[in-house]
């Protein structure tokens, strides 16, 4: 069964420093999406993005972050200067249509 | 705004015993409607969902949900638990589809806890 990957697993950085998260969303899927989730809160909306364009961003997507779909098969999440808040597990997903979103295993994002 | 509420943060069950997980949402509409589950380690599967039509909806590995407006509730059951099922139980709402893909609102999620 197809599945949406994300890579790194987890990924370690310091503050200040620009990460890129990569997610593979399944090979079919029109709509892409970042979720993150801080440890012991609620899993929060980030952004979703059609037709190489962001179609709606939260609040907590400012100019620090960015999603890019560079080829066919990619989708990553960038964060310009990371902050000791950023620590989170970030999750990808994707959906063919406009009703189910199929979710990656996440990368848990740890800045220090 | 739209919100999601699962009072229960912590829930056990002994195997074999029926589970209710509930989930209220807080919206003038009727929004989409999902649950997911989280085992450890791994990414958000979809157990089930509800846009319209019965209000009792049957989902993956013998899980059901019922939609109840007058409560504004959608809470997620199962006749008799297995040990497998230990995992995180998100409700997850959406207000409805826009242009370019829907937006989901997650509750805090409810752990669960199987005695064997």
């Amino acid at each position: 069964e197809p599945e949406v990957t994300q890579t790194p697993s987890h990924q370690v950085t310091q503050m200040g420093q620009e990460v890129i998260l990569r997610c593979v969303p399944i090979s079919n899927h029109l709509y892409f999406y970042w979720y993150r989730q801080i440890l012991g809160q609620k899993v929060e909306f980030l952004v979703s993005f059609y037709n190489n364009e962001i179609s709606e961003k939260s609040e907590i997507f400012d100019d620090q972050f960015s999603v890019e779909r560079p080829d066919g098969s990619n989708f990553t999440l960038k964060i310009r200067s990371t902050k000791l808040e950023d620590s989170a597990m970030y999750f990808c997903a994707s959906s063919r249509d406009l009703y189910e979103q199929y979710f990656g295993p996440g990368t848990r994002l740890t800045v220090t | 705004a739209q919100s999601v509420t699962q009072p229960d943060i912590h829930i056990t069950v002994s195997e074999g015993a029926s589970l209710e997980l509930r989930c209220n949402y807080s919206y003038g509409a009727t929004p989409y409607l999902f649950w997911y589950v989280q085992s450890p380690g791994q990414g958000l599967q979809l157990l089930l969902k509800y846009f319209s039509g019965d209000t009792l909806v049957q989902g993956i590995k013998g899980f059901e949900a019922e939609f109840k407006r007058s409560q504004s509730s959608f809470n997620l059951r199962k006749p008799s638990v297995h040990w497998s099922d230990a995992a995180e139980y998100f409700c997850a709402v959406d207000l409805g589809i826009t242009g370019g893909g829907n937006k989901l609102t997650f509750g805090t999620g409810t752990q669960l806890k199987v005695e064997l």
